[in-house]
């Protein structure tokens, strides 16, 4: 069983298209996590839901919308697509903070 | 401020020499978690350690082995008799600890990428 599993792993789109990334984690896990992966591999984070509750916002322009329907679950919403959006996008979860925080597989955005 | 520096980009090794990965971190936090995470060339991260601020003691586990030192902020990763299957990129990362609860972000290295030549 995987533990945090998200859905596409690959998405090539145009630009101004509205693309959805859906997340899941089997853990039981009370905090999840959307990080963003560039192409120089740096990594940094997103959003940050605690029990469906949004904690971080880390800047993100507001194109970007998670959505925790429950705690076992974080999408990712992105409106009006640019190219500068192309990127690894890595979902994740903690038990709690300070936590290990588990990644899912990434989802490779492609934005033409 | 967190800040986490893994001043090595690129390395290379020939099979079953020893490797070091350095890791350096900045934090104000007297409680604070810092990680390993591997990413091979599949492209997932996979967890390698967590160390709690409190804890330095040094960790060995197989061929891995991480040396905690507090009085100069690093977190260093030493891989020995590597392989060609730990050829991938090794991220070091920092989480201050929250006293309220809730989450906290890991704030990544920029990596290090190790390639293990046969």
């Amino acid at each position: 069983d995987t533990a945090v599993s998200q859905t596409p792993k690959y998405l090539v789109t145009q630009m101004g298209n509205d693309k959805s990334i859906k997340c899941e984690q089997n853990l039981g896990h009370d905090t999840m996590y959307w990080y963003k992966q560039d192409s120089k591999k740096f990594l940094k984070i997103m959003f940050s839901y605690n029990n469906k509750e949004l904690i971080i916002n880390e800047t993100v322009p507001n194109r970007f919308s998670p959505k925790s329907p429950d705690k076992a679950h974080l999408n990712l919403h992105i409106n009006s697509l640019e190219l500068g959006d192309s990127a690894v996008y890595f979902c994740a979860s903690s038990l709690f903070s300070g936590n290990t925080i588990y990644f899912g597989e990434g989802s490779w955005l492609t934005v033409v | 401020a967190q800040k986490v520096t893994q001043a090595q980009t690129e390395i290379s090794v020939v099979e079953k020499e020893d490797v070091t990965l350095d890791c350096v971190y900045e934090t104000r936090d007297t409680t604070y978690y810092l990680f390993w995470y591997k990413q091979p060339p599949s492209g997932e991260l996979v967890f390698l350690i967590r160390r709690n601020s409190f804890d330095e003691q040094n960790e060995i586990s197989g061929r891995y082995s991480w040396n905690f030192q507090k009085s100069t902020s690093s977190f260093n990763f030493t891989i020995t008799a590597s392989q060609v299957v730990d050829s991938a990129v090794y991220f070091c990362a920092l989480s201050p600890h929250s006293s309220q609860g809730g989450s906290e972000k890991l704030v990544f290295g920029k990596g290090m990428k190790l390639t293990v030549n046969p």
